[in-house]
């Protein structure tokens, strides 16, 4: 089985530039998790899906960040404009449920250096 | 408030040393989820184990164990006879019953396996 494929892997820009990162889940899970992860941190929730709908974006900063899942499946990410704090890996999940029992499961992440 | 402290930044073991990392969580909730995942060097996060706050009793996979203690808030992971190849930085995670499935991580443990 597949796992949670993100791409690209990495990512360079200068400040107020724009930056988007995809994600895809793993087949058949209904719900896709952003996290960002800064160095030495543990990864925070910046938005969830369940299929096509948002379920948490509190932790996203709307002013800049936006996301989309719009068939239910695969996901993308924007960043606009870029931030030197927004320099992080950005982690992709997938689980087949909103309960908090379900496992999720993680892609290899993007990681963006903001200069 | 929900919250899980990861006090040991660092350590560095000898090879087939046993290690133990820390986990300590708060939570209102009585139905929680309590998770291990490991992050190597290449970034992705790798799911080890999930309990629930139901069940109490330890758990042992090969060389990892893990002891569940509701009356002191901790989840704490065991590693026997440690290798190289367990070096990587380790999350403990929360999630509530209910919540969205949001998980909540500690800071990691970076663990250092020396031959």
């Amino acid at each position: 089985e597949a796992g949670v494929a993100q791409s690209p892997r990495y990512k360079i820009i200068e400040k107020r530039q724009s930056v988007a990162f995809w994600c895809n889940p793993i087949s058949g899970h209904a719900t896709l998790y952003w996290y960002q992860q800064i160095l030495g941190q543990g990864p925070k929730l910046l938005i969830q899906f369940q299929n096509n709908g948002v379920v948490d974006d509190s932790q996203l900063p709307k002013d800049r960040f936006s996301a989309e899942r719009l068939k239910g499946v695969d996901s993308t990410l924007k960043i606009q404009p870029a931030k030197l704090e927004d320099s992080a890996v950005y982690l992709c999940a997938s689980s087949s449920g909103t309960s908090g029992e379900e496992t999720q499961y993680f892609g290899p992440g993007t990681r963006l250096l903001v200069l | 408030a929900q919250k899980v402290t990861q006090a040991q930044t660092e350590i560095s073991v000898v090879e087939k040393e046993d290690v133990t990392l820390d986990c300590v969580y708060e939570t209102r909730d009585t139905t929680y989820y309590l998770f291990w995942y490991k992050q190597p060097p290449s970034g992705e996060l790798v799911f080890l184990i999930r309990r629930n706050s139901f069940d109490e009793q330890n758990e042992i996979s090969g060389r990892y164990s893990w002891n569940f203690q509701k009356s002191t808030s901790s989840f704490n992971f065991t590693i026997t006879a440690s290798q190289v190849v367990d070096s990587a930085v380790y999350f403990c995670a929360l999630s509530n019953y209910n919540q969205g499935g949001k998980l909540i991580f500690g800071q990691g443990t970076e663990l250092s396996v020396k031959p």
